[in-house]
């Protein structure tokens, strides 16, 4: 079993710069969760889907932020124009079935470095 | 300008002995819990749940205790090993479908 797979492991941009982070998820998971995490904030829920559907994009910082997942095995995380401020590690995380009681497996993360 | 981080509150331990991790969470309305282990340069893991209408639930070497009465969550593992040094966080789900994570403590275990 892969779990669940995040590109790129790292990722250094200078300020302005679109990134975009990606995820694959467990084989036969749909829901999909993306969060961030820094050292100020903790480990926050940005967005999470359902069948490929976004449910609850309530901890989307802001409109420079976005997220969308395609088909049930592809997500991605876009922030255009990034800040310095969005420098911080970004885990995807997936779970089976819509039961919110499911466990989720979380990816590596990526750690963004916004210059 | 350097931005100043939060520091993780610490539980350090001589390796064999009890390790008891604790954790406040806010939302009375929270009737699922789960503890996550993060080692360094990784994700989140899951070690252990409960759900509210339990008040103790045990697995391999971990014991997970809720008391809803004064909304507070516990891990306790039993003879720590080395391996067991990470950040440990509770996280709790409001029935909203999302969980909302601690800020964690990190565990550090003496040879």
């Amino acid at each position: 079993d892969a779990g669940v797979i995040q590109s790129p492991r790292h990722e250094v941009t200078e300020m302005g710069q679109e990134v975009t982070l990606r995820c694959k998820p467990i084989s036969g998971h749909n829901s999909l969760f993306w969060y961030r995490q820094t050292m100020m904030r903790g480990l926050e829920l940005l967005i999470y889907f359902n069948n490929n559907v976004p449910i609850d994009d309530s901890g989307m910082p802001e409109d420079r932020f976005s997220a969308k997942m395609p088909n049930a095995s592809f997500s991605t995380l876009k922030i255009q124009p990034s800040e310095p401020r969005d420098s911080a590690v970004y885990f995807c995380a997936s779970s089976r079935g819509a039961d919110r009681l499911n466990e989720q497996f979380f990816g590596p993360g990526t750690r963004l470095t916004v210059l | 300008g350097e931005s100043v981080g939060l520091h993780l509150p610490t539980l350090s331990v001589q390796e064999g002995d009890n390790s008891i991790i604790n954790c406040a969470y806010s939302n009375s309305a929270s009737d699922y819990f789960i503890w996550y282990k993060q080692e360094s340069g990784k994700g989140p893991q899951f070690i252990i749940d409960i759900r509210s209408n339990m008040d103790k639930r045990q697995g391999q070497r971990v014991t997970v205790l809720l008391n809803k009465t004064v909304k507070h969550l516990s891990l306790q593992i039993a003879a720590t090993q080395p391996g067991d040094s990470a950040v440990y966080f509770c996280a709790e789900n409001d029935q909203g479908g999302k969980l909302i994570f601690g800020q964690g403590t990190e565990l550090s275990v003496k040879p």
